[in-house]
Parts: C-alpha cells; sequence; structure tokens
C-alpha cells in the first residue's frame, strides 16, 4: 500500500505528558498537511510543508505544538504538556504541489485523561 | 474569511432512495472544491474535484455538481455501503492546497 501512512493510529496519555505523532506521505508528494478532527465537525488545517519548509501555521497551533518535515520525506507533529482539549483526531495529508487534491492517512486518535 | 457549509447535519434514507447533499461556501478565489467521503475511526478518502460553475463529476452512483456559490452531491439508488459521512472542502486562492472544510453530512442508507 502506498497511501499516506500514520503512527500510531491510538495514542492515550495523561495530561501534561508530551506525545509525537509521525506521518509517512505517499512518495512523490512534495507537499503535507497536518489537520485536526474533532468529534461531529470537519478537519481543521494545522500546518503544511512544501518539501522540508513549514509555510503555513494555524493560529490553532499553539506554542505547545511542533512540527518537522526534516530531509522533505516524513512529519512529526509533537504535542507538549497535553491538555484535555487536545483530545482530537490528528490527521495527515498528502499532495503535489499545485491544484491536486490531497490524500489523508488514517489519522492518530488522541486522547488526554 | 473562507468558509464552508453543509446540509443537511444527518441524512437518513432508505435503500434506493435519491437525494442530493449540500455545500455552500464563501470563499476568494476557489481554486478546486474537493468532496470526500468518511467512515468512522478512518481518515477521508478522496472523491471528486471541482474546478468552475458547470462542471459534473461521476463515480458510481455519485454525482458532484458546481456552481457559483454552492455544490451537490447526488446520490442515486443509494446502497447501505453508501453509509459515511460526506466532507466538502474548499482550497482558496493562497495556493498552499490548504482546504477548508464543512463539518460534513452524516448519511445512513437503511436496507
Amino acid at each position: 500500500d502506498t497511501g499516506v501512512s500514520q503512527n500510531p493510529r491510538h495514542k492515550i496519555t495523561k495530561r501534561g505528558q508530551n506525545v509525537t505523532f509521525r506521518c509517512d506521505p505517499i512518495s512523490e508528494h512534495n507537499r503535507l498537511y497536518w489537520y485536526r478532527q474533532t468529534l461531529g465537525q470537519g478537519p481543521e488545517f494545522l500546518t503544511y510543508f512544501q518539501n522540508e519548509a513549514q509555510l503555513e501555521k494555524s493560529r490553532l497551533l499553539s506554542d505547545r505544538f511542533s512540527a518537522e518535515r526534516p530531509k522533505g520525506s516524513f512529519s512529526t507533529l509533537e504535542i507538549q504538556r497535553t491538555e484535555q482539549g487536545d483530545s482530537a483526531m490528528y490527521l495527515c495529508a498528502s499532495s503535489l504541489a499545485g491544484d491536486h487534491e490531497a490524500f489523508f492517512g488514517q489519522g492518530t486518535r488522541l486522547t488526554v485523561v | 474569511e473562507d468558509q464552508v457549509t453543509q446540509s443537511p447535519e444527518a441524512l437518513r434514507l432508505q435503500e434506493g432512495e435519491s437525494s442530493s447533499l449540500n455545500c455552500s461556501y464563501t470563499v476568494s478565489g476557489l481554486r478546486g472544491l474537493f468532496w470526500y467521503r468518511q467512515d468512522p475511526g478512518k481518515g477521508p478518502e478522496f472523491l471528486f474535484t471541482l474546478y468552475s460553475a458547470g462542471e459534473e463529476k461521476e463515480k458510481e452512483r455519485l454525482k458532484a455538481t458546481l456552481t457559483k456559490k454552492e455544490s451537490f452531491l447526488h446520490i442515486t439508488a443509494p446502497k447501505p455501503e453508501d453509509s459515511a459521512t460526506y466532507l466538502c472542502a474548499v482550497q482558496g486562492a493562497s495556493n498552499t492546497g490548504k482546504l477548508i472544510f464543512g463539518q460534513g453530512t452524516t448519511l445512513q442508507v437503511k436496507p
């Protein structure tokens, strides 16, 4: 399967702990996106990379959130000092540059207890 | 500010009962309107891209249409396996590829 891969699929953590998620995009895609989705809502944009450069970050992305895409390949999203409000599905998507459709991974479900 | 509103929020159909889902949008410089299907606990699955008013695309029992203010997803003779949440999203003029999503329409098709 050459789709977008996300790990882990599920993560339960205690409030105040740090968590890190990984996304492996479709290999030829140079754009990578992170979205957050809560129950009953559509995905909300968090941040976007073109190759290794992080070109846009949403106001939703507080200082506790950081994302990287070293060498323009896989990406990681880290949340420091997790809060209960961080509980959500974190989705990664990738696409080619230009007006092309984005393909999503299966997401990482985060539960902060 | 770019905005997408989907209606209805939930729709229950009998198998074979055709219907339409609505996606209303306001965006500065539409570069594309996208439809996705999402099953519970999974990521969105790409269905269609529409780029300009008047454009239509079809896939099996689904047909998507686009006007300057809204898009419709028509479902003809649905089957229970069409049950899912259908998400509409727009890409504006910023050329980042960032998508603005609606809240989705959850479709349930009963046999």
